[in-house]
């Protein structure tokens, strides 16, 4: 079956920081992998994607690439913000269409100024 | 845009009580998905439509869970005979295209059940 590993949380780091939150996956199938975050009082929010190996998935500064060798997909961002404080997800799907998203435990993320 | 909405936002429950839960997915979106997430933990799958079709119920827990959607746009999620390990909050997502793993799902700001 499917699954996805996470590093635990929380993690806390300074403002300008540079962040990786770790995600290892297992999958039945060729997956597409995510990162959803989602901000205190807020919904899951798509924040970045990648379809295939090799892929880099990039938004609000954050990057993650598609590691098919290593089955990885750790987020990265250069430098944090406040703002950024939020729990955040990786998760993977596999084609067919009828499944759903299977996602990692989440890891709380703190930045502090 | 309106987004996903899911109604109520908060729901506490006797034990052995009946609730249900509603998703309203964005407009002209085929597919929608419930999930439930535990406190602490990620979101677990439940089931999957593509319009009024119940494609996968391969996640709900028990045949106490029951979801529907009959005319292709809003879903109920029902939750018959409430127990405790069914609190937790449950969440509905949407999606554009009928089929494709690389879909962006939009998500709702879910249904906190508290079963007591």
């Amino acid at each position: 079956g499917n699954s996805v590993t996470q590093m635990e949380g929380p993690v806390t780091l300074s403002e300008e920081a540079f962040l990786t939150i770790n995600c290892t996956y297992t999958a039945t199938g060729y997956p597409s992998l995510f990162w959803y975050v989602q901000y205190p009082g807020e919904g899951l929010q798509l924040l970045l994607k990648a379809t295939k190996a090799d892929d880099k998935g990039s938004n609000k500064g954050f990057e993650a690439t598609y590691r098919k060798e290593t089955t990885s997909f750790h987020l990265e961002k250069g430098s944090v913000q406040v703002s950024d404080s939020a729990v955040y997800f990786c998760a993977l799907r596999t084609g067919g269409g009828a499944d759903g998203l299977t996602f990692g435990k989440g890891t709380h993320l703190i930045i502090q100024p | 845009g309106a987004g996903v909405s899911q109604s109520p936002r908060y729901k506490v429950a006797k034990r052995g009580q009946d609730v249900a839960l509603r998703c309203d997915p964005i407009s002209g979106h085929v597919s929608l998905f419930w999930y439930q997430q535990a406190l602490g933990q990620g979101p677990e799958f439940l089931t999957y439509f593509q319009n009024e079709a119940q494609l996968d119920k391969s996640g709900l827990p028990s045949d106490r869970f029951f979801a529907e959607r009959p005319e292709g746009s809003v879903s109920t999620l029902k939750i018959q005979r409430t127990q405790q390990e069914d609190s937790a909050v449950y969440l509905c997502a949407s999606s554009y295209m009928t089929s494709g793993s690389t879909d962006t799902q939009y998500f709702g700001p879910g249904t906190r059940l508290t079963v007591l």
